[in-house]
């Protein structure tokens, strides 16, 4: 079950800010945000493992909501580098924790000067 | 080297060509992943390998067919394919195959069948 990834596509100004949010219909083990810059590998952003977990490093944060069925990747004062598609990975809560990771379509963001 | 290496980076193969793609992690993990990226798709799993053991299969058809003959290599060999199996193909490490690890992800092999 594929997690639904919204907006499709963001087009920032710098120093502008942005949401993506990251919707499953089931309960999560965890959520993974990625970012891959056009012919690039997608390169690790952070993980969110509790509800109501918030984290972030730089200007980039992330929450999980307390039932673990949404999460939103929070960009702000947008920079140029910032620019790529945005992934996130998800396990649904059932059984035991495995290693399979499913992703969403991705956000495609895009900040001009 | 450091991180996780592809290659080739680029492949062109016919139908009937048999080819493999080779990954190597330098980060000492225990799990490795291949996926699928098409145009306009979200990334596919394809295999999971959790020391050295295949822990997922991902419905993919037996003209993909993975190897992992120790926990720093991933190789996937390919044969009869198909123009749609063109695609970026992803490999992928993690400490231990577990969705709490992060993934970290090679260049890719960019892929086209005639």
């Amino acid at each position: 079950q594929q997690p639904v990834q919204s907006p499709q596509a963001v087009i920032l100004r710098e120093g502008e800010d942005a949401v993506i949010n990251c919707s499953s219909s089931k309960a999560l083990y965890s959520v993974h945000w990625y970012r891959q810059k056009h012919g690039e590998a997608p390169v690790f952003l952070m993980i969110l493992l509790k509800g109501g977990e918030q984290k972030g490093h730089d200007k980039i944060s992330a929450s999980f909501n307390e039932k673990k069925q949404q999460s939103s990747l929070y960009l702000t004062a947008s920079q140029l580098s910032y620019s790529g598609t945005y992934f996130c990975g998800t396990e649904i809560m059932e059984g035991h924790n495995t290693d399979k990771l499913i992703f969403g379509t991705g956000t495609r963001l895009q900040v001009f000067p | 080297e450091t991180g996780v290496t592809q290659t080739p980076r680029h492949l062109v193969m016919g139908m009937t060509n048999k080819k493999s793609l080779k990954c190597e992690q330098h980060l000492g993990h225990n799990a490795m992943y291949w996926y699928k990226q098409s145009a306009k798709k979200p990334l596919e799993l394809m295999f999971v390998y959790n020391f050295k053991e295949q822990t997922e299969n991902n419905s993919v058809p037996s003209r993909f067919s993975p190897e992992c003959p120790n926990s720093s290599h991933l190789f996937l060999h390919l044969h009869t394919l198909q123009p749609e199996d063109s695609a970026l193909y992803l490999c992928a490490s993690s400490l231990s195959g577990s969705s709490y690890n992060e993934q970290f992800f090679g260049p890719g092999t960019r892929l086209t069948v005639l």
